[in-house]
């Protein structure tokens, strides 16, 4: 099985900041990498798939990037409503894996 | 507009059984894969099961392996997740969603969608 790797599992930001956020899968996955961002008790909303493709809908402050092992999400000009935890995923190959996931608090 | 409703989750005891329905309206289910995703309480994201769009291919994970069954109805654009033999582990939010549309080999549209999710509680 694929592992992802998600960092950090935990960041602070202030609104108006610019983060980033890694995710290393543990073989070459090619740009099989979707994103997602889930908030406290709702279902996730897709971001990013194809490592840097951004879903209908979704704003240009998200944007993806990387290729076989290593991935970033970049999210600019943070908004009360990015605060939240982004998952990526592999879908290079089944099982289908997901990272731990990486909580994105309000400093 | 897309949308996904799962339903049938509930609180059954260890061993027993219960099968999620997830219907889905707004695009052309029988052109896309779908998929069921879990989530343990603060626990993250977990995949268990997804099914090609013909209902041909399907792969599950390993720790629902035999004792889940995915299926889908293309008539009734609905997917479905038999669960039997419940563990207290597979305690979760179950979500479904709209997974990949190929054309040509090529994977063009990915888990654009997601249902809102259905409580599935194993527990004596």
């Amino acid at each position: 099985d694929i592992q992802m790797t998600q960092s950090p599992s935990s960041l602070s930001a202030s609104v108006g900041d610019t983060v980033t956020i890694t995710c290393r899968a543990s073989q070459d996955i090619s740009y099989s990498l979707a994103w997602f961002q889930q908030k406290p008790g709702k279902a996730p909303r897709s971001l990013i798939y194809a490592a840097s493709t951004l879903q209908s809908g979704v704003p240009s402050k998200f944007s993806g990037s990387g290729s076989g092992t290593d991935f970033t999400l970049t999210i600019s000009s943070l908004q009360p409503e990015d605060f939240a935890t982004y998952y990526c995923q592999q879908y290079n190959s089944y099982p289908l894996t997901f990272g731990g996931g990486t909580n994105v608090e309000i400093k | 507009e897309v949308q996904l409703v799962e339903s049938g989750g509930g609180l059954v005891q260890p061993g027993e059984s219960l099968r999620l329905s997830c219907a889905a309206s707004g695009f052309t289910f029988s052109s896309y894969a779908m998929t069921w995703v879990r989530q343990a309480p603060g626990k993250g994201l977990e995949w268990v099961s997804s099914i090609f769009s013909t209902g041909v291919v399907i792969y599950y994970a390993d720790s629902v392996k035999g004792r889940f069954t995915i299926s889908r109805d293309n008539s009734k654009n609905t997917v479905f997740l038999q669960m039997n033999s419940l563990r207290v582990e597979d305690t979760a939010m179950y979500f479904c969603a709209k997974d990949r549309r190929t054309t040509g080999g090529k994977i063009v549209e990915y888990f654009q969608n997601w249902g809102q999710g259905t409580q599935v509680t194993v527990s004596s």
